[in-house]
């Protein structure tokens, strides 16, 4: 079946340090995919997405590009800051039928220290 | 501001309780949807809805249950038969299939 697979957590980075998390995906058809962050004690929030193969997305400085060769759709940021510390989901939406359901992995925390 | 609300924000249920937990939109979305959210995980899917009158079981659905009675209002009763209900819930809306956005969330705890 579909399925999203994050790296674990927790990711420790000193302010400015060069981000990635990594994502890779399992789907039948042609998923669109996202990337959610969830900020303590808060819902989750639509960071950026991509709906085709080599579409990238961007916003606030993260990005990600939709990899059909290799399935995956890496999260990176050039220079991380305090405030991004937060829980980032990777998710997949596939097409087709009678629901827009979404999977998402696990979930990655990361921690960005001052 | 269009947005999605979702309350109370914390609810504690004694054994053997039925809870309601609310989800209200404002930006006229016609589908909504019932997450839940445990440590670790990722969230699941228990319910969605996609017109007025009219909803489905998503992967978790059982011990729960749901309305749509009208477009901006989706509320999910968390049954005595949920074994396990403790968890975080968050509802999401959408233009049929476009992008799930989310609400704030509730907090349920058993006591």
């Amino acid at each position: 079946g579909d399925s999203v697979t994050q790296m674990e957590g927790p990711v420790t980075l000193s302010e400015e340090a060069f981000l990635t998390i990594n994502c890779t995906y399992t789907a039948t058809g042609y998923p669109s995919l996202f990337w959610y962050v969830q900020y303590p004690g808060e819902g989750l929030q639509l960071l950026l997405k991509a709906t085709k193969a080599d579409d990238k997305g961007s916003n606030k400085g993260f990005e990600a590009t939709y990899r059909k060769e290799t399935t995956s759709f890496h999260l990176e940021k050039g220079s991380v800051q305090v405030s991004d510390s937060a829980v980032y989901f990777c998710a997949l939406r596939v097409y087709g039928g009678a629901t827009n359901k979404l999977i998402f992995g696990t979930g990655t925390l990361l921690a960005v220290q001052p | 501001d269009g947005g999605i609300t979702q309350s109370p924000k914390y609810l504690f249920r004694k054994e053997g309780q039925n809870v309601t937990l609310s989800c209200e939109q404002n930006l006229n979305h016609d589908a909504m949807y019932w997450y839940r959210q445990d440590p670790g995980q990722g969230l699941r899917l228990i319910y969605y809805s996609q017109i007025v009158n009219d909803f489905q079981k998503g992967d978790i659905a059982e011990g729960y249950s749901v309305s749509r009675e009208k477009k901006e209002s989706f509320p999910l009763t968390v049954t005595s038969a949920q074994k396990n209900p403790t968890a975080f819930y968050l509802c999401a809306s959408s233009i049929q299939q476009d992008t799930q956005y989310f609400g704030p969330g509730t907090r349920l705890t058993v006591l």
